[in-house]
């Protein structure tokens, strides 16, 4: 069964970059029936849909992080990414990638979460 | 967007009673041409990822208890417990899938009595 795992840094400073990383095990992320996702969780709070990636084609994004999201996938390492630019204390929560079924765009499975605190 | 509101924020139940979840959307969920509701609803446990349940706001993932059940059409949707186990402790979360960006409810506490 597929399985997704976050990984990068815990810690990122105020106004630098905060750059993960989903690795997909048990299945490709080439495959034409799913899209990739990431969606965040501030501690305590409820759950916030970043954007997606298709193997092929345009990403797409939450309009109230567009400015600041780059979502690429690397097929060669069936991996996808999710780089957030100019982050401040606001984005710091448990970060997931998720799998997405292309016609029934809800999220499953998922990654454990990995969190990322923002703090100088 | 589409803002989805969950009721109660948090709901204590006895053992083996029912437990009943309710979601409503700003705008309707429901597909005309295919007659389908962009609805889920998720499990998350303390410390855990959201766990699907719940798809086409009333078919349930494969391996879910029969106890967990989805109704509702439109706006306004429901997930019911019928018979709430200790395992069933948690935050469950609606979620609609009908346009991008998806969104999700606030999420509903659910605790044993």
């Amino acid at each position: 069964q597929v399985q997704l795992q976050e990984s990068g840094p815990g810690l990122v400073k105020p106004s630098q970059t905060l750059s993960l990383t989903c690795t997909v095990s048990g299945g490709s992320i080439s495959s034409r029936s799913y899209y990739w996702s990431w969606i965040r969780q501030p501690a305590g709070k409820g759950l916030e849909w970043i954007g997606r990636i298709y193997t092929s084609g345009s990403p797409n994004y939450n309009p109230s992080l567009k400015s600041r999201v780059t979502i690429s996938v690397d097929t060669s390492k069936n991996q996808f990414s999710l780089s957030l630019t100019s982050v401040t204390a606001a984005d710091t929560a448990v970060y997931y990638c998720a799998r997405e079924e292309l016609g029934r765009s809800c999220f499953d499975p998922w990654g454990q979460g990995t969190l990322v605190t923002v703090s100088s | 967007d589409i803002v989805m509101t969950q009721s109660p924020d948090s709901l204590a139940v006895s053992l083996g009673e029912r437990a009943t979840i309710n979601c409503k959307s700003s705008q309707t969920v429901l597909y005309s041409s295919n007659n389908k509701n962009y609805l889920a609803w998720y499990q998350q446990k303390r410390g855990q990822p959201p766990k699907l349940l719940i798809s086409w706001a009333s078919t349930r993932e494969s391996g879910v208890p029969d106890r967990f059940s989805g109704s509702g059409s439109a706006t306004d949707f429901t997930l019911t417990i019928s018979s709430l186990q200790a395992e069933d402790v948690a935050t469950y979360y609606c979620q609609q899938y009908n346009s991008v960006p998806m969104t999700f409810g606030q999420g509903t506490r659910l605790e044993i009595k």
